[in-house]
């Protein structure tokens, strides 16, 4: 069982719906990141969280330690936010990341 | 926000020669550098840490020797590929993680180079 788990791992969906993926992780962690790769490649940081949660524009990030579970969330989605979406956690103690396997997301106009 | 360049992103080369890829860290001083290699629609895949000024550590099953790592100075880290063969062939990722408090733990990422081994 991979450290950590992303759900679910395609999602296609209408331009203007909510969207949610999920990551569930089985390590003591001291941040977790969300990422962002289009089909080019880049690799845009989107997140670092260590507790609660953070907004920016559309996109909506939480974090529960005791439950070891991350969500983030687009609201209003729209095809440019078609990309993998990447959970990434840096376990306690450790200088690298652990990687989900990611979310690819398709926002259909 | 932060920047890190890549280059070159997209090279393709003769089986048995060396391609360096670079990673700068364009407004902030990068203690430590990660070099990830990626294989169509799989996720990142660790293969060494680099930290200014000292030599890089390797992730199991890394050929050292093959994948040559120069972390020179706070803003600038290489990737050499050795005499590389098609299987080398793979799209590399380098990541830097920010000097100072206020960004203390926060990784960026390069571009990517897209490597092709004929």
């Amino acid at each position: 069982k991979n450290e950590v788990e992303q759900s679910p791992q395609n999602l296609t969906a209408q331009e203007g719906e909510f969207i949610t993926i999920n990551c569930s992780y089985s390590v003591g962690i001291s941040a977790l990141h969300w990422l962002q790769q289009h089909p080019g490649g880049g690799i845009v940081s989107l997140f670092m969280l260590s507790s609660g949660k953070k907004k920016h524009g559309r996109l909506i990030a939480t974090i529960n330690i005791q439950e070891k579970h991350s969500s983030l969330h687009i609201t209003a989605s729209h095809p440019r936010d078609s990309a993998v979406y990447i959970c990434a956690v840096r376990v306690q103690g450790a200088q690298k990341l652990v990687f989900g396997q990611g979310t690819r997301l398709t926002i259909n106009p | 926000g932060a920047v890190v360049s890549q280059h070159p992103s997209w090279v393709i080369c003769k089986s048995g020669t060396s391609v360096k890829i670079e990673c700068r860290s364009l407004d902030f001083q990068a203690t430590t550098m990660f070099w990830y290699r990626q294989f169509p629609k799989q996720s990142l895949m660790l293969m060494a840490t680099s930290n200014e000024g000292s030599k890089a550590t390797y992730e199991q099953g890394v050929e050292k020797d093959k994948f040559l790592i120069n972390h020179a100075s706070l803003t600038l880290s290489t990737l050499t590929v050795t005499s590389a063969h098609p299987e080398d062939s793979s799209f590399y990722i380098c990541s830097a993680r920010a000097l100072g408090h206020h960004a203390k733990n926060i990784q960026y990422f390069g571009a990517g180079t897209r490597l092709s081994v004929l």
